[in-house]
């Protein structure tokens, strides 16, 4: 596609309940990145992936927060048992996987916002 | 952990002024530092950034200098417009390890005036 798309753009829950958040990166993109931002402040890095494989997810908060991408292309973000602390924009991120030492543009989607009542 | 520390959260200048953000940042194996613009409602998007290996670089009238002594890098943006109006997010990431784990700092609303 023509850049990083993600659905839901707003998810409305209940304290306790699971949610699923989606993200189709940019085709060909072999990295994808999950952020959180809370009002006022920058992105708070989650997880990222380099392929299938989830290379970093020092950044998730605890056991809840959970993130696949089966087959390298499509991620969902899953959350279980939500708290009303959970509540933020989830955003996501693609680039190309790259070499080491080379910098690669992280392009940004559009965020889902996520509210637990 | 990592940490990089952004100032200052606000920022209100007249067009035509330049302004200003500072960053620091506490891994000293960063080496890549992103800066990105993220307009009301929108997603952050790059619109500059510096190596560890240069001290400054320049992209008509925005620039970034980078002190890897102190761990201080900036953002200087020059002849300042209303719609330079925007948060900006500084961040820093160490590539040597091939990672691509991203620090932000909490960014700073700039509001210029006409």
């Amino acid at each position: 596609g023509a850049g990083v798309s993600q659905t839901p753009s707003n998810k409305v829950t209940e304290k306790g309940k699971y949610v699923e958040l989606r993200c189709d990166p940019i085709s060909g993109h072999t990295a994808l990145y999950w952020y959180r931002q809370s009002l006022g402040q920058g992105p708070e890095f989650l997880i990222y992936f380099q392929g299938t494989g989830a290379a970093d997810d020092s950044g998730l908060p605890n056991d809840r927060f959970f993130a696949v991408r089966p087959e390298g292309s499509v991620s969902t973000l899953k959350i279980q048992r939500t708290e009303r602390g959970d509540s933020a924009v989830y955003l996501c991120a693609s680039s190309h996987g790259g070499l080491a030492g080379v910098p690669n543009e992280q392009f940004f989607g559009p965020g889902t916002r996520l509210t637990v009542l | 952990g990592e940490n990089v520390e952004q100032h200052p959260s606000t920022l209100s200048v007249q067009e035509g002024d330049s302004a200003v953000i500072k960053c620091t940042y506490s891994d000293s194996a960063s080496n890549y530092f992103p800066w990105y613009k993220q307009e009301l409602g929108k997603r952050p998007q790059l619109i500059i950034d510096i190596r560890s290996n240069v001290g400054e670089k320049k992209d008509q009238r925005i620039a970034v200098t980078l002190n890897k002594t102190a761990k201080h890098f900036s953002l200087h943006i020059t002849e300042t417009q209303p719609e330079d109006s925007a948060v900006y997010f500084c961040a820093a990431r160490n590539q040597n390890t091939g990672g691509f784990k991203t620090i932000f700092g909490a960014g700073t609303r700039l509001f210029v005036k006409a």
